[in-house]
């Protein structure tokens, strides 16, 4: 049963502690992404890799980390930096031919006080 | 000015009714997905299509790439159609990122 998971469902922080949000797929996609939702906007993109021990930033990358050692995990740490981390997170993932269709996980929904 | 336009943001539908949601892009591109958001927040892609037309059930998703447009059509609408439809065109080649348009929220009544 192939896919990707996001854990956990939802998460609470106080300001000022960083935190890592989970993303696995088997699904043998060579790229990962993660996205960031806010009420009223569409989909951004945060980072995004291509390949194990690779990553680019996205239009949103400030405040963020993140890491690809395995091709089936790709972790995002919001840290303490980010402005305003409380939000809807999105991992997904895709092949790297043809028409790269993405694959979403569930998400993770980050709260912080 | 987001280079994705979703029409319209809102649509309420009786079970049974026709749905149309509409999507124009503003950039040259290969492909477009059409996504399903349900309340609890997972996303599923109903398509990726680059061309035509594409069913899948009751789910028809149409592209015209020249006119930059293209239309999800949802035919006998049921209340668990309710969700929110969002379009994301890809540029294609070696371009990873998809733009995405804000979505439109579809509250189909029984």
């Amino acid at each position: 049963d192939g896919g990707i998971t996001q854990s956990p469902k939802y998460l609470f922080r106080k300001e000022g502690q960083n935190v890592t949000l989970s993303c696995e797929q088997n699904l043998n996609h060579d790229a990962m992404y993660w996205y960031r939702q806010d009420p009223g906007q569409g989909l951004r993109l945060i980072y995004y890799s291509q390949i194990v021990n690779d990553f680019q930033k996205g239009d949103i990358a400030e405040g963020y980390s993140v890491s690809r050692e395995k091709k089936e995990s790709f972790p995002l740490t919001v840290t303490s930096a980010q402005k305003n981390p409380t939000a809807f997170y999105l991992c997904a993932s895709s092949g790297t031919g043809g028409t790269r269709e993405q694959y979403f996980g569930p998400g993770t929904r980050l709260t912080v006080t | 000015k987001n280079e994705v336009e979703q029409s319209p943001q809102n649509l309420t539908a009786q079970e049974g009714e026709f749905i149309t949601i509409n999507c124009s892009y503003s950039v040259g591109i290969s492909a477009l997905h059409w996504l399903q958001q349900h309340p609890g927040g997972g996303i599923v892609s109903l398509f990726m299509l680059s061309s035509g037309k594409k069913k899948h059930g009751r789910l028809i998703a149409t592209i015209n790439i020249q006119e930059k447009h293209s239309s999800l059509h949802i035919t006998a609408s049921h209340p668990r159609d309710s969700a929110v439809y969002i379009c994301a065109p890809w540029s294609g080649g070696s371009n990873y990122k998809l733009t995405f348009g804000k979505g439109t929220l579809l509250t189909v009544n029984p």
